[in-house]
């Protein structure tokens, strides 16, 4: 199994333009995140979803749009991209009730400049 | 407001003696708490994790204490060894909470075990 796996590992942007980050998961998983992490400030989630086809916000959620069209994958979309948007994206999933323990992807690291 | 607080940025230890990580957190309604190690160009992995009902989890080198009363969890690596430096998030979560399985995250420590 690949676990959670990421697309692209890196990438730099300038203001304004747009990307996907594309997350896959192969564990069955109902549930699935997106994070980011920025320096002093731990992982803050950004969106998640409880299924295929629903998605919700998160602690971070302007700026950012989602979609879970396949229970495998969760897409994370950035139509404008800001400097404040630079910060490692995690992905992560989990079983609705593993007892919370959540599975998290390598990351991606955005640049916008 | 930051509901789960590290208040240790980095710590620093010898291989083979206890390393000892922090973690307080504010809201009451959390009652699973849980502990990430990263390390660099990394996802965090799941480390341990202990449920309000238990005073303390052990799995092998790894003891997490909860004392509810104070807000506050630690986790113990005994003996450390110079493997476990990395990153290491506390994560707290509202198991009553319906829908998501939310968890929120400190701000890390950064342990480095010195051979």
């Amino acid at each position: 199994n690949a676990g959670v796996t990421q697309t692209p590992k890196f990438r730099v942007l300038k203001t304004g333009q747009s990307m996907t980050l594309l997350c896959a998961q192969d564990m069955n998983h109902e549930y699935m995140y997106w994070y980011r992490q920025d320096p002093g400030m731990g992982l803050r989630l950004i969106h998640y979803s409880v299924g295929e086809g629903t998605t919700a916000k998160g602690e971070v959620p302007d700026g950012y749009n989602v979609s879970r069209l396949k229970k495998q994958n969760f897409l994370l979309g950035l139509e404008s991209a800001a400097p404040s948007q630079t910060s490692v994206y995690f992905c992560a999933s989990s079983y609705p009730t593993s007892g919370y323990e959540q599975y998290f992807g390598p990351g991606t690291r955005l640049t916008v400049t | 407001d930051q509901q789960v607080k590290q208040n240790s940025p980095s710590l620093s230890v010898q291989e083979g003696r206890i390393s000892i990580l922090n973690c307080d957190y504010t809201n009451s309604m959390f009652d699973y708490f849980l502990w990430y190690k990263k390390y660099p160009a990394e996802g965090p992995t799941f480390l341990i994790s202990i449920s309000s009902i238990k005073d303390k989890n052990e799995d092998g080198r790894f003891t997490v204490f909860l004392n509810k009363s104070a807000k506050h969890l630690s986790l113990h690596i005994v003996p450390s060894q110079p493997g476990d430096s990395a990153v290491y998030f506390c994560a707290a979560s509202a198991l009553r909470e319906t829908s998501g399985s939310r968890l929120t995250f400190g701000e890390g420590t950064q342990l480095t075990v010195n051979p």
